[in-house]
């Protein structure tokens, strides 16, 4: 299967403590997306990267939230400081640069905060 | 802003019945268009997408969609729904040069056999 892959699927974690997720793009695509979503709603746009460059932060994104895509490729994204608040559904989605920006997305992250 | 409403939060039709779930956005420029599915247990998949031309686009499973570019609709239409449609569907809309989708609340379609 060649498309987009996230890492853990599920992640439980005490107020307070550092999480890290990881996503895995499809390969040609150079665009990796991190929305997040939560119960009853839409996915919610966090921020994007074009290649290893961080194009656009939502003011979603505190400054505990901190996303990287190091060589262009795989994508992290790290929560410091887990709030009960932060309990969502962290979804990673990828295309390439195209004009019509047709995005792919992986199966997900469910962080829950106790 | 951008941001997209959609007018049903739960919608329960019986199998063979002709559904339409209603998307409107605003925005003033040109934009992308997109209808993602969601079945339950299964990450979103893309349905259909308008960018520009012909504003009926055909989907996949059966699934169509019109642009209405003066009522800023994008409307999801399919003749008979099968039990296997039970999903929820989403709206989303990409504007200008901006990267990322703006999405609605979704719909919850419910099919009975």
């Amino acid at each position: 299967d060649t498309g987009v892959s996230q890492d853990p699927r599920h992640k439980i974690t005490k107020r307070g403590q550092n999480v890290t997720f990881r996503c895995d793009p499809i390969s040609e695509h150079n665009r990796l997306y991190w929305y997040r979503q939560t119960l009853g709603q839409g996915p919610e746009f966090l921020t994007y990267f074009q290649n290893e460059a961080q194009l656009e932060k939502s003011r979603l994104l505190s400054d505990r939230f901190s996303a990287e895509r190091p060589k262009g490729s795989f994508s992290t994204l790290e929560i410091q400081r887990t709030e009960q608040g932060d309990s969502a559904m962290y979804l990673c989605a990828s295309s390439s640069s195209g004009r019509v920006n047709e995005q792919y997305f992986g199966p997900g992250t469910r962080l829950t905060v106790t | 802003a951008q941001s997209v409403s959609q007018h049903n939060h739960h919608v329960i039709l019986s199998e063979a019945a002709s559904l339409e779930l209603g998307c409107n956005y605003s925005y003033g420029g040109t934009v992308n268009l997109f209808w993602y599915v969601q079945y339950p247990g299964q990450h979103l998949q893309l349905l259909l997408k308008y960018f520009s031309g012909d504003p009926l686009v055909k989907g996949i499973k059966g699934f169509e969609a019109e642009f209405i570019k003066s009522k800023f609709s994008f409307n999801l239409r399919k003749p008979s729904v099968q039990w296997s449609d039970t999903a929820e569907y989403f709206c989303a809309v990409n504007g200008g040069s901006q990267g990322n989708l703006i999405f609605g609340k979704g719909t919850k379609l419910s099919v009975k056999p």
